[in-house]
C-alpha cells in the first residue's frame, strides 16, 4: 500500500490555539516523513521532517510526533497565527529509493484573528 | 522553493493541443521530479529524472505524457493531445545528488487549463 491518509480535511483554529493534523500510513518501508506548507498559487514548501528513529521533533512552533507502532504521525502548530493559514500536506517516502513522495490529500488550516 | 524555476506559470490549451512545461532545477541539483496536483487533492508523483536518464516513471500516464531532462537545458514535461482532465497544477522539484535527507524543493508550479 502506498497510501497516506490525512485528517482533518479542514481545520479552523483561533489565534494562539494549537492546530493538530494527523496522518497514517500503510507501507512499513517508509522512513522519511516530511510536512509541507502550501499557500494559494504557490508551490509546497518543506516545513519540518522526521525519521522513524525518533518519536518527536520540534522546530520553533512546529512539532512532529511519530508513532511507529501505530504507523501514525502528526503535526502540531503551537500558538497558531493568522499567517499560518495555508494548506498542509503530510508525505512519506523510502530513502534510497526513487525518493518519490507519497502525499496526503491536505488539510486547509484557517487561523482566525 | 524560489530556486526551482518553472515556466510558464499559467498555460491555456484547447483540447487536442500540446502542452510543454519547463523546469530549471536549483543550482547544483541534478535530480528532477514532476508532480501533478488536481483541485482539492494532494500532489501525485509522476516521474523522476536525472540528467539524460529517466529513473522512475511509475506515475506517468501511459499515453500522451513524456518527460526529459537533457544534458543541457531545463527538464521538459510534454503533454500531447491534451484533454480537460489534464487541467491541473504541475509542480517540478529538485534535489542534490546526495540521497541523505531526501529533501526536495518545489517550484511554484505551472497551472494548465484545457478548454
Amino acid at each position: 500500500q502506498q497510501q497516506v491518509k490525512q485528517s482533518p480535511q479542514s481545520l479552523i483554529v483561533q489565534k494562539g490555539g494549537i492546530s493538530i493534523i494527523n496522518c497514517a500510513y500503510e507501507n512499513t518501508a517508509f522512513d522519511y516523513f516530511p510536512w509541507y506548507q502550501q499557500f494559494p498559487g504557490k508551490g509546497p514548501a518543506l516545513l519540518i521532517a522526521i525519521r522513524p528513529d525518533v518519536s518527536e521533533k520540534k522546530e520553533g512552533r512546529f512539532t512532529i510526533s511519530f508513532n511507529k507502532s501505530a504507523k501514525q504521525f502528526s503535526l502540531h502548530i503551537m500558538d497558531s497565527q493568522p499567517g499560518d493559514s495555508a494548506t498542509y500536506f503530510c508525505a512519506a517516502s523510502v530513502q534510497g529509493g526513487s525518493e518519490k513522495l507519497v502525499f496526503g490529500k491536505g488539510t486547509k488550516l484557517t487561523v482566525n484573528p | 522553493n524560489a530556486g526551482v524555476m518553472q515556466n510558464p506559470r499559467h498555460l491555456v490549451r484547447r483540447r487536442g493541443q500540446e502542452a510543454r512545461l519547463r523546469c530549471s532545477p536549483m543550482k547544483g541539483h541534478s535530480h528532477v521530479y514532476w508532480y501533478r496536483q488536481l483541485p482539492e487533492e494532494g500532489l501525485k508523483f509522476m516521474v523522476y529524472l536525472q540528467k539524460e536518464n529517466i529513473i522512475d516513471e511509475s506515475g506517468m500516464p501511459k499515453e500522451r505524457f513524456s518527460a526529459e531532462f537533457p544534458k543541457e537545458g531545463p527538464s521538459i514535461l510534454r503533454i500531447q493531445q491534451v484533454v480537460r482532465g489534464d487541467s491541473a497544477a504541475y509542480f517540478c522539484a529538485s534535489s542534490p545528488w546526495t540521497v541523505s535527507g531526501n529533501t526536495i524543493y518545489f517550484g511554484e508550479g505551472s497551472w494548465l487549463t484545457v478548454v
